[in-house]
Parts: C-alpha cells; sequence; structure tokens
C-alpha cells in the first residue's frame, strides 16, 4: 500500500524558513517525481513545484509565486523528499500535500497523496 | 502559465442525476488533463487522467472527454458519497495548473 506522511508544518513568522518533509513508503521512490501542492485555508489547489527522478535528470520546476524561495530536495536512501521554505509570506499559509507522480511516458498525474502538512505564516 | 477556467463554481443536484462539469483551457493542452475530488477534510483523489482514463479503483459511473481546449467530465448517476469539490488539473506544461474547482451539494 501506497503511503506518504508529511511532516514539519506549524507556525512561523513571516522572513521565516521551515522544512517540509515527506516519507514514503509502499512504491519505489527512487523512480517516482515527487510533487508539493497546496491549498490556502478555503481555496482551492495550487501546484508549488516538483523534482524528478535521479534518472530522470532529479531537476526541479516551480510555480512562480515560490521560484527563488522554496526548493525542493530528495534523499531517495530514505524514501523522502523535502521542500525547503524561505522568506515566507503570510499567502504561503496554507496545508501543503506531497503527491505522487508514477505516471508513464508523457502521462502524468497526481496518483498518491499525503495527508497535509499545515504551514501557518503569522506574526 | 496556462488558465484553466472549470463551471460551474458549485451545483446542487439530486442522487441519481446526471452531473457534468466542464474545464477549458486557455491553450491547446490536447488531452493532457485530469481530474480530482476532495471530500470535505481529505486530501484529493485522483479520478480520471489523460482527459480520458478511470483510475483505478474508481467506480465506472464517473467519466472525463474532450481534448484541445475543452472537457467535460461526467457523474452518470450522482451517488451521496459524491458529494466534495472536483478540480481539474493540466499537465501539457510547467507549472501545472488547477481549475478553481467545483463545489458539489446533494439536494
Amino acid at each position: 500500500e501506497v503511503q506518504l506522511v508529511e511532516s514539519g508544518g506549524g507556525l512561523v513568522k513571516p522572513g521565516g524558513s521551515l522544512r517540509l518533509s515527506c516519507a514514503g513508503s509502499g512504491f519505489t521512490f527512487a523512480n517516482a517525481w515527487m510533487n508539493w501542492i497546496r491549498q490556502a485555508p478555503g481555496k482551492g489547489l495550487e501546484w508549488v513545484g516538483r523534482i524528478k527522478s535521479k534518472s530522470d535528470s532529479g531537476t526541479t520546476d516551480y510555480a512562480a509565486p515560490v521560484k527563488g524561495r522554496f526548493t525542493i530536495s530528495r534523499g531517495d536512501s530514505k524514501n523522502t523528499v523535502f521542500l525547503h521554505m524561505n522568506s515566507l509570506k503570510i499567502e504561503d499559509t496554507a496545508v501543503y500535500y506531497c503527491a505522487t507522480d508514477l505516471g508513464v511516458g508523457a502521462t502524468s498525474y497526481f496518483d498518491f497523496w499525503g495527508q497535509g502538512t499545515l504551514v501557518t505564516v503569522s506574526s | 502559465d496556462i488558465q484553466m477556467t472549470q463551471s460551474p463554481s458549485s451545483l446542487s443536484a439530486s442522487v441519481g442525476d446526471r452531473v457534468n462539469i466542464t474545464c477549458q483551457a486557455s491553450q491547446d493542452i490536447s488531452n493532457c488533463i485530469n481530474w480530482y475530488q476532495q471530500q470535505p477534510g481529505k486530501a484529493p483523489n485522483l479520478l480520471i487522467y489523460r482527459a480520458s482514463n478511470l483510475q483505478t479503483g474508481v467506480p465506472s459511473r464517473f467519466s472525463g472527454s474532450g481534448s484541445g481546449t475543452h472537457f467535460t467530465f461526467t457523474i452518470s448517476s450522482l451517488q451521496p458519497e459524491d458529494i466534495g469539490k472536483y478540480y481539474c488539473q493540466q499537465y501539457e506544461n510547467v507549472p501545472y495548473t488547477f481549475g478553481q474547482g467545483t463545489k458539489l451539494e446533494i439536494k
């Protein structure tokens, strides 16, 4: 059974930093492209960014609102993906989900999701 | 960025009704669209991928169609457990983008 468990959320002041973790099990983690998606309170879903598998270059892509402030990395030996968040803004307040992309070929989709971790940016 | 315009933003229907949700892309995305359901208090769940393919384990009353810029998601016979919010999402280009969601309620 595929499981994704996020951790690391909490309350942080504007301008602060936080690191989220997402531990995966039940699938070949090293082969998965991993995504972070967030949802502000009462709002819709917003893709934050992704990291490809190392065999597919391991490169990252980010949404414009977080580019230059957020960094995604992965530790395949521990089946974990990280979201490093710096220079946090009030508008970054959201539930952050990690999600796998186990799509084949040119097909990409978020097939498994974690339960989410809440990040609150407030003074 | 590709904009995904989803409609309606909310709808109320009776058990057994046929329900349609549409998504319009701001440019041609071929069939690179997925549909998700988010039940209250839960993470989203993939229902349809690549426009019309049913994800494993998803009931066959859910379906998707369309290509290019216009897409439709259908529930053939609405069930009480189908309440929640539904989102389309394109993966033709990064950044991936979602529609604003459709809130589905039972009359």
